[in-house]
């Protein structure tokens, strides 16, 4: 059953400290998203790839790293120079091609206290 | 500067009728429209999509209207059913700019009355 699955689905963490969201998407898929929801808004773009070792800043990079060292896996740290890191975080996969619709995972709330 | 703008928040209509969900977008470059749906706690699903090139696009339930002249794209919901109770995402990309990740606007809540 193919799809993308992230985990865990709640997380805890004190303020300070760096925090690792997983992501792994068993579609064969080349591009890979992270995306922020806060509430009442839109996702907004984190980062970014279109290909293994490869990935690009988002609109809301600051605060964030990312690698892409497997075509499955693209996880994502919220560091501690992030303001204002709880929120629910989205990544999502595609095919990279044009028009290709995103397919996104149940997401992880990270709440930061 | 929100580039996808859902300036309706919220949409309430009752089951069997007609759901009309909006959007209006400002990049003339964007070439690909698509709309998901999101139930709480949960990834948006896919819907429907419209390339720039075409006007309309249907899909059982759901079709989607593009006016580009007045970059406005539109999502009809015919007839609403309980179940289509979500928030809906309008989305936008611009291949051509090498940037293939979505733009996505705040949504709108559509409750479907029994």
């Amino acid at each position: 059953d193919g799809g993308i699955t992230q985990s865990p689905k709640y997380l805890f963490r004190k303020e300070g400290q760096n925090v690792t969201l997983s992501c792994e998407q068993n579609l064969n898929h080349d591009a890979m998203y992270w995306y922020r929801q806060d509430p009442g808004q839109g996702l907004r773009l984190i980062y970014y790839s279109q290909i293994v070792n490869d990935f690009q800043k988002g609109d809301i990079a600051e605060g964030y790293s990312v690698s892409r060292e497997k075509k499955e896996s693209f996880p994502l740290t919220v560091t501690s120079a992030q303001k204002n890191p709880t929120a629910f975080y989205l990544c999502a996969s595609s095919t990279g091609s044009e028009g290709s619709p995103l397919h996104f995972g149940n997401g992880t709330r990270l709440t930061v206290t | 500067d929100q580039q996808v703008k859902q300036n309706s928040p919220s949409l309430s209509v009752q089951e069997g009728r007609i759901s009309i969900l909006n959007c209006d977008y400002t990049n003339s470059m964007f070439d690909y429209f698509l709309w998901y749906k999101k139930y709480p706690a949960e990834g948006p699903t896919f819907l429907i999509s419209i390339s720039s090139i075409k006007d309309k696009n249907e899909d059982g339930r759901f079709t989607v209207f593009l006016n580009k002249s007045a970059k406005h794209l539109s999502l009809h919901i015919v007839p609403s059913q309980p179940g289509d109770s979500a928030v809906y995402f309008c989305a936008a990309t611009a291949m051509d700019t090498g940037r293939r990740a979505l733009t996505f606007g705040s949504g709108t809540r559509l409750q479907v009355q029994p």
